[in-house]
Formats: structure tokens, C-alpha cells, sequence
């Protein structure tokens, strides 16, 4: 079946690290990727995104690249922040279907 | 700005209880989603829709109902509220083209 599998947390930072949040998918098909993000307290709101593979969605500072060859889609951003503290979710979704998910991983960026 | 608006934040309900959960979205979307989100498991779809009077079972079904009646509204009710179903349940909405527009969550409680 389709599936999303994400690296488990929490990722502890300190404030300026450079961050990865592992993604990988499996799929029959060609799947659109995102990332979502959740501040405590809210619901989720969509990062960024990708529809075809090599593209990059960027946003924010975060950036993802669309990985055929090795079915990922990991997030990096180069420098973080404390505001940046919240919990990550990889998604995918095939023919604009639903959206499935990963289970999250929870960033903690320290001053 | 684009809305997806759960009728509550926070519900306490009683076990047995029939519980409605609402959802409305100003975005002409023609997919709306629940799911529940509970810690370790991820969000975990119960039911979506892809048109008014349409739906179908997501991963957890069981002891849901939804009703879409109008394009703008999806509802979820809880038959008879049991202690498991305690959980946030987030709404979401998405155009044919993809990626999703989530509630703030409804947090709800049985006791």
C-alpha cells in the first residue's frame, strides 16, 4: 500500500543548526509530496510541496527535493530558529486523492 | 485568506452521547477530510468526500459517521461517544489540484 515513513523524534537543536528531517515513501504511482507543519496549539498548515520528481518546494527557509530514485523527500533548512519548534509531518497524496501521512517528528530548536 | 473552520476548540461529551463535530470551508474545495490525531499514531484518516452527498471510509471508520449536504460543509458524528474516541480531530479541505487546508482542531474529550 502507500505509505509515508518519517525519522522519530523529538530533534533537539540548538538556535542556527542546520536541520534534516528524514521522508521516505512508498507509492503505486506518481505521488505529489509535502510537508506540513504544527504549531502547538493549531491545527496543520501546509509547508511546502512537490509534484513531480527533482522538483524542490521551498518555503520560508525550508527546502525539499522530490527523490524518485530513492523515494524521499527529506527537509532541510540551513539555519534554524526558535520559532521553528513545532512538529513536522511528511505527506504524499496520489491523483489528488486523500493525503496520507507520517506520524510527525517533533523539532526542538534551543536558544 | 483562506478559512477551514471547526465549530469548536475544545468539547466535553459524556460516554453514550451523540456528538457533531462541524466543519465549514470558504474555498469552493471539493474535498473535505477528518481525521483524528492522536500522540504516536499520527493523523489517521476517518472519512472523506469528494462532492456534496459523497463519501467514503477512510482508515478508522468505525463508530464515525459523516454528512455533506452542502459543498461547504462536511460534519462528523460520533454514534455514541466512547472514551477511545477521545482525541483532536482535525478537518481539512483541497482542491482537485492538491495540497490541503486544515482547521485549528477540535479537541474532544469523553468522559
Amino acid at each position: 500500500g502507500n505509505s509515508v515513513t518519517q525519522m522519530e523524534g523529538p530533534v533537539t537543536l540548538s538556535e542556527e543548526a542546520f536541520l534534516t528531517i528524514n521522508c521516505t515513501y512508498t507509492a503505486t504511482g506518481y505521488p505529489s509530496l509535502f510537508w506540513y507543519v504544527q504549531y502547538p496549539g493549531e491545527g496543520l498548515q501546509l509547508l511546502l510541496k512537490a509534484t513531480k520528481a527533482d522538483d524542490k518546494g521551498s518555503n520560508k527557509g525550508f527546502e525539499a527535493t522530490y527523490r524518485k530514485e530513492t523515494t524521499s523527500f527529506h527537509l532541510e533548512k540551513g539555519s534554524v530558529q526558535v520559532s521553528d519548534s513545532a512538529v513536522y509531518f511528511c505527506a504524499l497524496t496520489l491523483n489528488t486523492d486523500k493525503l496520507i501521512f507520517g506520524t510527525g517528528t517533533r523539532l526542538q530548536v534551543f536558544p | 485568506d483562506v478559512k477551514v473552520t471547526q465549530s469548536s476548540r475544545y468539547l466535553v461529551k459524556r460516554t453514550g452521547e451523540k456528538v457533531f463535530l462541524e466543519c465549514v470551508q470558504d474555498m469552493d474545495h471539493e474535498n473535505m477530510f477528518w481525521y483524528r490525531q492522536d500522540p504516536g499514531l499520527g493523523l489517521r484518516l476517518i472519512y472523506f468526500s469528494y462532492d456534496v452527498k459523497m463519501k467514503e471510509k477512510g482508515d478508522i471508520p468505525e463508530g464515525y459517521s459523516v454528512s455533506r449536504e452542502k459543498k461547504e460543509r462536511f460534519s462528523l458524528i460520533l454514534e455514541s461517544a466512547s472514551t477511545n474516541q477521545t482525541s483532536m480531530y482535525l478537518c481539512a479541505s483541497s482542491s482537485r489540484t492538491g495540497g490541503a487546508f486544515f482547521g485549528q482542531g477540535t479537541r474532544l474529550t469523553v468522559v
